[in-house]
């Protein structure tokens, strides 16, 4: 089945620094990949959308200086929280469809704790 | 604005019993609805997905069912088992976006 591999799977940094994720489709091309993020006992938010390609496409009320998307390929796209801060502290995953009539892949997700 | 919400929060059965996981949506314009199980501190796994044109899909001892009327779907979990215990997701995706809109989520918790 399609695949999407995230990493790291978990990372602690320190306030003002930045941080990369990446998420991989191993078996498939993903043309577009969503980013959420969990805050404990929450459910998951939707940040942005990354287009291969293109520029991501942000939520309302996601700092777009703050989470750098880059979908420069078809097979990677990554999430850089820049000049992180405790509040930013949370369960990002990413997420890709796979098939148009069936659901979405989703990557283990990443617990970034920043001190 | 889409809302979708999950009842009960949490929930806490003995092993074997069959149970029901209910999610309820706003947004009539459905293209398809998903269940997620989430163990804690880890990704999702996705477990069933009903197209706006079904009403059930199975999988197992999992079954899934959508009233798009009602705007309602339910996961119906037969003979519980501890390995069940995680927090149920469920997600909809309205037609004309690829955008999901995830519900609050149900802690299940099935005792030994």
């Amino acid at each position: 089945g399609a695949v999407v591999s995230q990493h790291p799977s978990r990372v602690i940094c320190k306030s003002g620094t930045s941080v990369k994720i990446e998420c991989r489709s191993l078996d498939f091309q993903a043309t577009t990949m969503f980013w959420y993020r969990q805050f404990p006992k929450q459910s998951l938010m939707l940040m942005a959308t990354s287009n291969e390609g293109s520029k991501a496409t942000y939520e309302q009320g996601v700092e777009k200086d703050k989470f750098l998307i880059n979908h420069a390929s078809l097979t990677l796209s990554t999430l850089t929280v820049t000049s992180a801060h405790p509040e930013d502290s949370s369960f990002y995953i990413c997420s890709a469809p796979y098939r148009e009539f069936y659901g979405y892949t989703f990557g283990s997700g990443t617990r970034l704790t920043v001190v | 604005k889409q809302e979708v919400t999950q009842i009960p929060a949490a929930l806490s059965v003995p092993e074997g019993e069959n149970l029901v996981l209910n999610c309820s949506f706003t947004d009539s314009a459905i293209y398809n609805l998903q269940w997620f199980r989430q163990d804690p501190g880890k990704g999702l796994t996705s477990l069933l997905l009903i197209q706006s044109s079904q009403r059930e899909q199975t999988s197992g001892r999992l079954n899934a069912s959508l009233d798009k009327s009602s705007g309602r779907s339910t996961l119906y979990i037969a003979a519980s088992q501890p390995g069940d215990s995680a927090t149920y997701l469920c997600a909809q995706r309205t037609s004309g976006t690829y955008k999901y809109i995830f519900g609050t989520g149900t802690r299940l918790k099935v005792l030994a």
